[in-house]
């Protein structure tokens, strides 16, 4: 079964910072990697994904993914407020349901 | 947009009571899922479908049920509720025909307390 961790727990940065967070999973073959965000009280939401080798950028939002050592990482860019939120990082399966195995989450704080 | 809606919002329900979730979607996605949401555990795939008339049993299915009418509605049962099974419950959508691209869609979840 495969398995998804999320590192830190919690993290706090001021407003304006880097914000980083990582991602590992256990299957090389996994299919494309997920990035949700999810507000209290709130369903996930899609942030960005990613399938190849290497990053993806979208906006503040930049994605490294690196199958070799089983790791991707998030990195938000001049972080906000309203960017205080849980991230979830999902691995999806190619099994034919197109299942998305999640880490538990990492809770991140930008304080004004 | 998206759209996934799940009734009721919240729910208080007694041990060995039968609780049905609710969930429709109205994106003409194939595929819907049930997760469950605790903390330390993130969300948990219980079951989903791939259509109208069908379910399969995801990672934690016993002690549920689904069902799958129609394309847009799917609901998760809980025949006889215990106290293990308070949790936030989350449906969702998604399109497999997209492949690798495929997002899943999510509720505004359900929050169910089984005293």
């Amino acid at each position: 079964q495969e398995k998804v961790q999320q590192s830190p727990e919690s993290l706090i940065v001021p407003e304006g910072a880097m914000s980083s967070l990582n991602c590992t999973f256990s299957n090389s073959a996994s299919q494309s990697i997920w990035w949700y965000q999810q507000h209290p009280g709130k369903g996930p939401e899609a942030l960005i994904s990613i399938f190849s080798n290497g990053n993806k950028k979208e906006g503040r939002l930049t994605v490294y993914l690196n199958r070799a050592s089983l790791h991707v990482s998030l990195h938000i860019r001049d972080s906000q407020p309203s960017d205080s939120a849980v991230y979830l990082c999902a691995v999806s399966l190619s099994s034919g349901s197109w299942q998305l195995i999640f880490g538990s989450g990492t809770q991140l704080t930008v304080m004004p | 947009e998206a759209a996934v809606t799940q009734s009721p919002r919240n729910k208080v329900a007694v041990t060995g009571g039968k609780v049905t979730l609710s969930c429709n979607q109205t994106n003409n996605h194939n595929n819907m899922y049930w997760y469950r949401q605790d903390t330390g555990h993130g969300l948990r795939l219980i079951h989903y479908s791939y259509g109208a008339g069908s379910t399969e049993k995801g990672d934690i299915p016993d002690g549920y049920k689904a069902s799958r009418p129609s394309q847009e509605n799917f609901s998760l049962i809980l025949e006889l509720a215990t106290p293990s099974q308070t949790s936030v419950y989350f449906c969702a959508s998604g399109d497999p025909r997209l492949g690798v691209q495929d997002t899943q869609y999510f509720g505004p979840g359900t929050r169910l307390l089984v005293l």
